[in-house]
């Protein structure tokens, strides 16, 4: 079946540091890839995201790259703030469809 | 920025209880959604509605789920008779097109708690 995996968190780094959460999937087809996150008290929002192989997505810093041979979607930054602190989601899309298929989520920790 | 909006954000009931919870899409968008996360696992998806009717449904919305977008603003999600395995933090969702499945606006969601 259709499924995302995620690394477990939370992930603690102190500001500056590098982030990489790992995200793979299982999918029929070639399917679209998402990173959303949610801060605190808020809903889930779409972060990047890529639709073919080797597209990277890339949006506030955050980058993440299409990989078909390894199924992977990581996401990763060169330097967390205190203000990324919140919970990211790997999601894909099948074509023809608008149902989501989302991965556990990945807390991340960020200290001054 | 237009938002999705949910009540309650917690809700507590008791095993047997039907309970409904609702969402206020953002106003021009035609095509809603209902996900849920049990604690620790993953964010499933629930069932998608256009044009007042579902569109689409997993294989967790059985007979006890039902949903209703009962005046033209809000679209609601019900349990008939709730059980200690739907505890979970349930999110609305709404787009303004179908099929570009990024367009999702997801609301803050509503943890439900079954006793």
């Amino acid at each position: 079946g259709n499924s995302v995996t995620q690394m477990e968190g939370p992930v603690t780094l102190s500001e500056e540091a590098f982030l990489t959460i790992n995200c793979t999937y299982t999918a029929t087809g070639y399917p679209s890839l998402f990173w959303y996150v949610q801060y605190p008290g808020e809903g889930l929002q779409l972060l990047l995201k890529a639709t073919k192989a080797d597209d990277k997505g890339s949006n506030k810093g955050f980058e993440a790259t299409y990989r078909k041979e390894t199924t992977s979607f990581h996401l990763e930054k060169g330097s967390v703030q205190v203000s990324d602190s919140a919970v990211y989601f790997c999601a894909l899309s099948l074509y023809n469809t608008d149902k989501l298929i989302f991965g556990t989520g990945t807390r991340l920790q960020v200290f001054p | 920025e237009p938002e999705v909006t949910q009540t309650p954000s917690h809700q507590v009931t008791q095993m047997g209880q039907e309970v409904i919870l609702r969402c206020v899409p953002i106003s021009n968008h035609l095509y809603f959604y209902w996900y849920r996360q049990i604690l620790g696992q993953k964010v499933e998806f629930l069932v998608s509605f256009y044009n007042n009717e579902i569109s689409e449904k997993s294989e967790i919305f059985d007979d006890q789920f039902s949903v209703e977008r009962p005046d033209g603003s809000n679209f609601t999600l019900k349990i008939r008779s709730t059980k200690l395995e739907d505890s979970a933090m349930y999110f609305c969702a709404s787009a303004e097109q179908r099929g570009v499945a990024d367009t999702q606006y997801f609301g803050p969601g509503t943890r439900l708690t079954v006793l």
